[in-house]
């Protein structure tokens, strides 16, 4: 298994500014990957991102509007950027585990409200 | 790439009772998860369970993997157990690891 630690676990922002959130995982492992939730829906992948090189984005996410960093095995960032009410959601971290790592993990989560 | 059907979207339950709820997906994989979404939006981990039959207290899962569906079943329903409970696949022989998830169920349990 593994135990991720995300934070914020939630926050209110101003539109127009950035948030940053942070994503620990008590282990070393290859991919994270962020989600988005948006208010009533599923889970949308933003993006995976790969420790030395540039995070991989899914259609519809842009890396301006979406920064992430991996500095580590253990750690990553998302950024959301010049925020806006449409950007009020559920944000998720997410590592994948075992022996094909294909067993999903996720942290807490970062509620997000843009006002 | 891979769709996910869950059924009901909604299920409203009597404290007590039992259900059922279901997972149907459009190709072969090697990953099906059942997670449980509380109203604090964290995702528990109920059952990784790509083929077979699992049970954890009062929930069981089966997947049929041949024919592309899985199963969650909730006996004894409690009011803890309302969130949405969300079924997801991924089939990381076609060189992705991206998950996909269905739509959820909802799940209102009232006493």
């Amino acid at each position: 298994s593994a135990v991720i630690s995300q934070k914020p676990s939630r926050d209110i922002c101003q539109r127009g500014t950035s948030l940053t959130i942070q994503c620990q995982v008590d282990s070393q492992v290859t991919m994270m990957f962020w989600y988005r939730q948006q208010p009533g829906q599923s889970l949308t992948l933003i993006a995976t991102a790969n420790q030395g090189s540039e995070a991989t984005y899914e259609s519809g996410f842009v890396i301006d509007k979406f920064p992430i960093s991996r500095p580590n095995l253990t750690f990553s960032t998302l950024t959301v950027s010049n925020m806006s009410p449409e950007d009020s959601s559920i944000y998720l971290c997410s590592v994948e585990k075992g022996v094909q790592a294909t067993e999903a993990f996720f942290g807490q989560g970062t509620r997000l409200t843009v006002v | 790439g891979i769709q996910v059907e869950q059924s009901p979207p909604d299920l409203i339950l009597q404290e007590g009772a039992n259900s059922t709820l279901r997972c149907n997906f459009s190709d072969s994989v090697n990953n099906l998860q059942w997670f449980h979404q509380n109203p604090w939006g964290q995702l528990i981990n109920l059952f990784y369970i790509p083929s077979g039959t699992k049970q954890n207290g009062r929930l069981s899962a089966t997947t049929v993997a041949t024919e592309r569906y899985s199963l969650l079943y909730i006996s004894s329903s409690q009011t803890t157990d309302s969130g949405v409970y969300f079924c997801a696949v991924l089939n990381s022989g076609a060189g992705s690891y991206q998950l996909t998830f269905g739509k959820g169920t909802k799940l209102s349990v009232i006493p």
